[in-house]
């Protein structure tokens, strides 16, 4: 699997938009790219993923450059509910193991 | 849906000891997978069922860790004998058709080895 970097943290003000970047430069042409978020002492939650299309669910937006060596998740209006930790995984499609890094932990500040 | 069922929430035993974790995955998920997660080493992938068939437990640290899954709702990890390295949050969670969609994650279980 293709190996991701994160910054390790990140601030954000509620109400404003989070972007977190991920850099995947190894990714080949069949991974997606997923993310994930864990909230202190619960167990991961998917967000979303995608291939090589920008995605957009009713939790946040997918962004994936043309090259696809990176991405950038977008919580469009950050609350407070939304500190956690964030991973990007890259995953070889029609596999089954999802290999998590160390993630970018958010804060979001009042 | 009541989600990916683990039990027990906690458990505190003492080294030596035989621990087992239960998972009961979502009804129709064919799926199952098992995490440990630490301060020091993060999220690690244990082992993986497919259709109640162990595919790979490559992530299994030792000879001491055993996985069951003897039908579509339920599995069990078993530690034995247990020790306080094996201190951790185990989470177990399922998925369908794996290679499309996100998992679900229980919400572990915190075992402790005194």
């Amino acid at each position: 699997d293709a190996k991701t970097t994160q910054p390790t943290s990140m601030d954000c003000a509620e109400g404003r938009a989070a972007n977190l970047p991920c850099n995947h430069s190894t990714i080949s042409g069949n991974e997606y790219v997923y993310w994930y978020r864990q909230i202190h002492s619960q167990g991961p939650q998917y967000i979303i993923h995608g291939l090589k299309n920008n995605e957009t669910n009713e939790m946040a937006s997918l962004i994936i450059t043309e090259d696809r060596k990176s991405s950038t998740l977008i919580l469009p209006h950050a609350t407070l509910r939304d500190t956690a930790v964030y991973y990007c995984i890259v995953r070889v499609a029609n596999t089954d193991k999802l290999i998590f890094g160390t993630g970018t932990r958010l804060q979001v500040f009042p | 849906d009541a989600g990916v069922i683990q039990s027990p929430r906690h458990e505190v035993t003492e080294m030596g000891q035989e621990v087992t974790l239960r998972c009961k995955p979502i009804s129709g998920h064919d799926y199952l997978f098992w995490y440990r997660q630490t301060m020091m080493r993060g999220l690690e992938l244990l082992i993986y069922f497919n259709n109640n068939v162990p595919i790979d437990d490559s992530g299994m640290p030792e000879d001491r860790f055993s996985a069951k899954m003897p039908n579509a709702s339920f599995s069990t990890l078993k530690i034995q004998p247990s020790e306080p390295r094996d201190s951790a949050v185990y989470f177990c969670a399922s998925s369908w058709r794996a290679s499309n969609y996100g998992y679900t994650f229980g919400s572990g279980t915190r075992l402790t080895v005194v």
